[in-house]
């Protein structure tokens, strides 16, 4: 069964700073790797996500970096707010043929304004 | 466009209980995958449905089952509640049709609570 891994568990960042959120994966069929954004009391809504023909993708200050070989990726975050306070997954599909997506255990980050 | 709307927001049971969540996915999509949310445990993959079949399924006992409905809405149901089921169950619901990635939307979840 994949597992993804994921740090740190929390984060502290000042306001402005640059938040950096790790994850890495074990085996996957398929590329395509998700970060997903939780506010206390709401789902998990689909932050940014990367399809590794590139290993880099950008919007807005939200950055994922896709390293294929050593099977990690990672989530900045620039110029952080305090807005951006949140509960941060990664996610990788399975090694299965069916691609369903496994989660990190989450990163909760607190930008101080 | 509506989002993935998950009934009832909060339940509280008793140990032995059984309980019944649903899920209405986003229009037009086919798959619906449930999520078992703990603090210690982060998003637990617990099964996913497509076309009213289940594809896959992650590691949990057989007291959690679920189905879906040719209009693609989705049930959970739990068995023989235990303690330790307290959990935020969350929904997702996706376009993909064979076994492509697409985006997962989740919905707000069912907060369970078992006494």
């Amino acid at each position: 069964q994949q597992q993804v891994k994921q740090s740190p568990q929390s984060l502290i960042v000042q306001k402005g700073g640059i938040s950096i959120i790790n994850c890495a994966y074990e085996n996957t069929a398929f590329d395509y790797f998700p970060w997903y954004q939780q506010f206390p009391g709401k789902g998990p809504a689909l932050l940014i996500a990367i399809r590794p023909d590139v290993s880099e993708k950008k919007e807005g200050r939200f950055t994922i970096s896709f390293n294929k070989s050593a099977k990690q990726f990672s989530l900045h975050i620039m110029d952080s707010q305090p807005g951006d306070s949140a509960t941060y997954f990664c996610a990788a599909p399975d090694g299965g043929s069916q691609g369903n997506l496994i989660f990190g255990k989450g990163t909760k980050l607190s930008v101080k304004p | 466009k509506a989002g993935v709307t998950q009934t009832p927001r909060y339940l509280i049971k008793t140990r032995g209980q059984q309980v019944t969540l649903s899920c209405s996915p986003i229009s037009g999509h086919r798959s619906v995958s449930w999520y078992q949310q703990t603090p210690g445990q982060g998003l637990q993959f617990l099964f996913e449905y497509f076309s009213e079949t289940q594809r896959n399924k992650g590691n949990f006992p057989g007291r959690f089952s679920g189905r879906q409905f040719s209009n693609s809405r989705s049930e959970m149901n739990v068995s023989t509640l235990e303690l330790g089921d307290s959990a935020l169950y969350l929904c997702a619901s996706s376009r993909r049709t064979g076994t492509l990635n697409t985006e997962a939307f989740f919905g707000q979840g069912t907060r369970l609570t078992v006494v």
